[in-house]
């Protein structure tokens, strides 16, 4: 299994709704990714999971918050959100360990379309 | 890391190569290149990455010049399939949390 799933594909909430976005793999990859991106932008950085540890959060509010509950699953938990939240939420998973491991190689998934009203 | 500077967009004709550069002057020793293409509606594709020596895969070529300040990625026979925004990305490679940091990338549209 090559791939990183994401689901649901397509979400549309409430500002007052709570609703979390779930991302798979079975791969072994022990590293995993929230990106955010809005039309036409690169995708940004939210957070980083390490060995199912939050290692890097890039200053995101906390109306998003991320869980690891196992070494194959990553999840988003949506609060709150504003419009300006909506956005595609690219999930993604690498391997840990160096250039050799193959560090930074990241596998995406196919995003989750968010549209806040 | 090291800043990379891409062209913001650029046509290829479909069947002949596609050459993308990537300039990125204030790369460090110890950090490689790393190339990633999005297509319209997808995730990030990881394509091919190199430190120094050029590299090649089935997808593409990566040259990377002598004094590593610039690159380019080639795509020897471009398809209306390769449509898409490629992203140049300078990174160490480390134990860490690895983050890769996305700039604008080149708009490749080929034509038939």
């Amino acid at each position: 299994d090559t791939e990183v799933t994401q689901t649901p594909k397509h979400l549309v909430m409430g500002m007052t709704n709570k609703k979390s976005l779930k991302c798979e793999q079975h791969m072994g990859h022990r590293a995993m990714y929230w990106y955010k991106q809005k039309a036409k932008k690169p995708p940004e950085l939210m957070f980083v999971y390490s060995y199912e540890k939050l290692s890097i959060n890039e200053s995101v509010p906390s109306r998003f918050s991320p869980e690891c509950p196992n070494s194959s699953l990553l999840n988003l938990h949506l609060h709150a959100l504003q419009p300006e939240d909506s956005a595609l939420y690219l999930c993604a998973s690498s391997q840990v360990g160096g250039y050799l491991l193959g560090a930074n190689v990241l596998t995406f998934g196919a995003g989750s379309r968010l549209t806040v009203l | 890391d090291a800043k990379t500077t891409q062209p913001t967009s650029m046509d290829c004709a479909e069947g002949r190569a596609a050459n993308l550069p990537c300039n990125h002057s204030t790369i460090s020793g110890n950090e490689y290149v790393y190339w990633y293409r999005q297509i319209h509606s997808q995730g990030p594709q990881y394509i091919i990455h190199g430190l120094k020596n050029n590299e090649t895969n089935e997808m593409a070529s990566l040259i990377i010049t002598e004094d590593r300040k610039s690159s380019t990625l080639i795509l020897p026979h471009a398809t209306l399939r390769d449509t898409a925004v490629y992203y140049c990305i300078v990174r160490v490679a480390n134990n860490a949390g690895n983050m890769l940091t996305f700039g604008g990338g080149t708009r490749l549209m080929v034509k038939p």
